[in-house]
């Protein structure tokens, strides 16, 4: 089955640049979207079709997707933005969704 | 405005089963695939079950496959999951979730959740 992998946590100090990998198997065949979880929360889609923002998502949100891995870059980093971040992707051979284990986003 | 509520949720001992509902309203509820997602204490998310809008095509993760059911009423507006043979580590909250595949397959909107504690 198909797996994605992201670093269990990232540790960024308020206004700089946070980097969150999400890798798996030729990942940048596929589309990668992300998703913000604040605890006793429900997850908020923050990133789609690997670089998109939905509406209402600041635009320090950002994200690419090439070779094995995809990336959300969040630039000038808020204690807002403090939060789990999970990566999903779809396997069209099985049809199924994959998350990511999640990045747990700590802004110092 | 898209809700999505789901309810049933509770205290179930290892073997039991349980079965939980969605409701949903302020979209068209026949077109949109849904999906229900958990998520076990302290852990990350886990994709449970996909039913597509005709209830054609359902998936299921391997985790779940052959105990678990998904189905929806669209009469109701309503998702369900039919949960038997229950583990211990099917302890989670258990969202149901609003599938988009405009433009790529993904979850749009999410309820709040419903907790599934199994323990004897």
């Amino acid at each position: 089955s198909y797996e994605l992998s992201q670093p269990s946590s990232v540790s960024v100090s308020s206004g700089q640049t946070a980097i969150i990998p999400c890798s798996g198997e030729t990942l940048g065949d596929k589309y990668v979207c992300w998703y913000q979880q604040k605890p006793g929360q429900s997850p908020v889609l923050v990133l789609y079709q690997d670089k998109k923002r939905p509406s209402g998502i600041p635009e320090r949100f950002s994200g690419s997707n090439s070779g094995n891995t995809a990336t959300l870059t969040i630039s000038g980093t808020q204690a807002m933005d403090e939060a789990d971040y999970y990566c999903l992707t779809w396997d069209s051979n099985t049809l199924h969704y994959v998350f990511g284990p999640g990045t747990k986003v700590t802004v110092l | 405005e898209v809700q999505l509520v789901e309810s049933g949720g509770g205290l179930a001992t290892p073997g039991g089963s349980l079965r939980l509902s969605c409701g949903a309203s302020g979209f068209t509820f026949t077109d949109h695939s849904l999906n229900w997602v958990r998520q076990a204490p302290g852990k990350g998310l886990e994709w449970v079950s996909s039913i597509s809008s005709g209830s054609d095509h359902i998936y299921y993760a391997d985790s779940v496959k052959g105990r678990f059911t998904v189905s929806r009423d669209n009469a109701k507006s309503s998702l369900y999951l039919q949960m038997n043979a229950l583990r211990v580590e099917d302890t989670a909250v258990y969202y149901c979730a609003r599938e988009t595949t405009m433009p790529t397959p993904l979850f749009d909107w999410w309820g709040q959740g419903t907790l599934v504690a199994v323990s004897s």
